[in-house]
């Protein structure tokens, strides 16, 4: 998992509260995907981003949730007024080519989020 | 979208015992990775095996992309060995390299 570095590691807020999560990609990766693991599931895709740019959000809740990979910096994954059911682990992975180069994805360790 | 099977759900070894877990989906992949979590959450990357053979020391896989399936091997299993196993798959096209990912192995091996 070097390389690609998520934080914080660990996340509480309260209900209606924000959580930032931040996710800095392995050195030479411009292509960045989110997934969430809801507790005793799998892994699910949640969206996808180059630099200034959302590819495909199709697995990202319709409402509270956004996400961007600005020209300089980490991508943020940001949920508003989070409830209960927002708790999670969020996993950030890298690669760099987006599906057309083949080439694995590498993941960070995830940040856990906690919803009091 | 494309299915992503994996078996068993668990698996319970003794320390020193080999396994097979099986990895089945749907359709045609441009990616196939096998990943261990580990009882600290962290993914750790085991394979990127689109298609044929891979080993690294006590594990290997195998996939074999026409009929849609792929295997990986444990031998000599260890207590750090215990986890969860995921399969995961990009379906190339318009997925643009997002991964689907089974529902996992959940492996445990006493000493």
């Amino acid at each position: 998992n070097a390389g690609v570095m998520q934080n914080p590691r660990h996340l509480v807020r309260r209900r209606g509260q924000e959580a930032r999560l931040r996710c800095s990609p392995m050195k030479g990766h411009s292509h960045v995907y989110w997934y969430r693991q809801l507790p005793e599931e799998g892994l699910k895709f949640m969206v996808y981003l180059q630099k200034e740019n959302i590819i495909d959000e199709s697995g990202m809740p319709k409402e509270r949730f956004s996400a961007e990979f600005p020209k300089e910096g980490p991508s943020i994954l940001r949920i508003q007024q989070v409830v209960r059911g927002d708790s999670a682990a969020y996993f950030c992975a890298s690669s760099p080519g987006g599906g057309v180069s083949n080439q694995p994805q590498h993941f960070g360790d995830g940040t856990r989020l906690s919803i009091l | 979208g494309i299915q992503v099977e994996q078996s068993p759900p668990d698996l319970i070894l003794q320390e020193g015992a080999n396994s097979t877990l099986r990895c089945n989906f749907s359709d045609s992949v441009n990616n196939l990775q096998w990943f261990h979590q580990n009882p600290w959450g962290q993914l750790i990357n085991l394979f990127y095996i689109p298609s044929g053979t891979k080993q690294n020391g006590r594990l290997s896989a195998t996939t074999v992309a026409t009929e849609r399936y792929s295997l990986l091997y444990i031998s000599s299993s260890q207590t750090t060995d215990s986890g969860v196993y995921f399969c995961a798959v990009d379906a190339g096209g318009t997925s643009y390299g997002k991964l689907t990912f089974g529902q996992g192995t959940i492996l445990t091996v006493h000493p």
